[in-house]
């Protein structure tokens, strides 16, 4: 599966908008862009995926760039419970199919 | 989405001894997998589980220390063997749950077992 960058970590305030960047310049045309948290002390949180249209759902949205090199999760009413630590995830379905994980983004929300 | 049960949350254990760490869902699965989180660090895919063969190890973690079992669509079992404190980890198993790998949906964790091997 094809490599992720993320920043550490971002500071949000509580109920503003939250951009998390991912850059994923080696995609493959079959790579599914999936996100997940992980809340403190719990197993990973499926949030949202996409492969080329913008998506959204009933926990955030998320936004594919044109030449799909990026992404970007968009939670648009930060919560002091949406501090976690953010993964953004190729997956191809042709592979093995597991989730490879990388640092991820660590989202503070401040009161 | 499948619900996961994990089992145990957490357990200290001596070292030089095993411990099974059971997951348990809720519908059948084709593809299980097992991760590893080491304190304040990603997750690190120990072995993808497919009932009817043998597990896949990935670079670096080997079935004499990480046995896994998988009798059936809707259970697996890890077991850590031969314990050292370096073991202290959480391990959590996860799903894919479609039965049949026609889409990409997302995947479902366990809440997780914490280890301390002392």
């Amino acid at each position: 599966d094809a490599k992720t960058t993320q920043p550490n970590s971002m500071e949000s305030n509580e109920e503003e908008p939250v951009h998390l960047p991912c850059n994923h310049s080696t995609i493959s045309g079959t790579d599914y862009i999936h996100w997940y948290r992980q809340l403190p002390s719990q197993g990973p949180e499926y949030v949202i995926h996409g492969l080329t249209s913008n998506v959204n759902n009933r926990m955030a949205s998320l936004a594919i760039a044109e030449d799909r090199k990026s992404s970007t999760l968009i939670l648009h009413r930060a919560t002091l419970r949406d501090a976690a630590v953010y993964y953004c995830i190729l997956r191809d379905l042709g592979s093995q199919g597991n989730l490879i994980f990388g640092k991820g983004t660590k989202l503070s929300v401040k009161p | 989405s499948a619900v996961i049960s994990q089992k145990p949350s957490r357990d200290i254990c001596q070292r030089g001894t095993s411990l099974t760490i059971q997951c348990q869902v809720d519908s059948q699965v084709t593809m299980m997998f097992w991760y590893r989180q080491q304190p304040g660090q990603s997750l690190t895919l120990i072995a993808t589980a497919n009932q009817g063969s043998e597990a896949t190890y990935e670079s670096g973690f080997v079935i004499d220390k990480f046995p896994i079992s998988r009798p059936n669509l809707t259970f697996s079992t890890l077991t850590v063997s031969n314990m050292s404190p370096e073991d202290s980890s959480i391990y959590l198993c996860s799903v894919d749950p479609t039965f049949h790998r026609t889409s990409s949906v997302g995947y479902t964790f366990g809440s997780g077992t914490r280890l301390t091997v002392v």
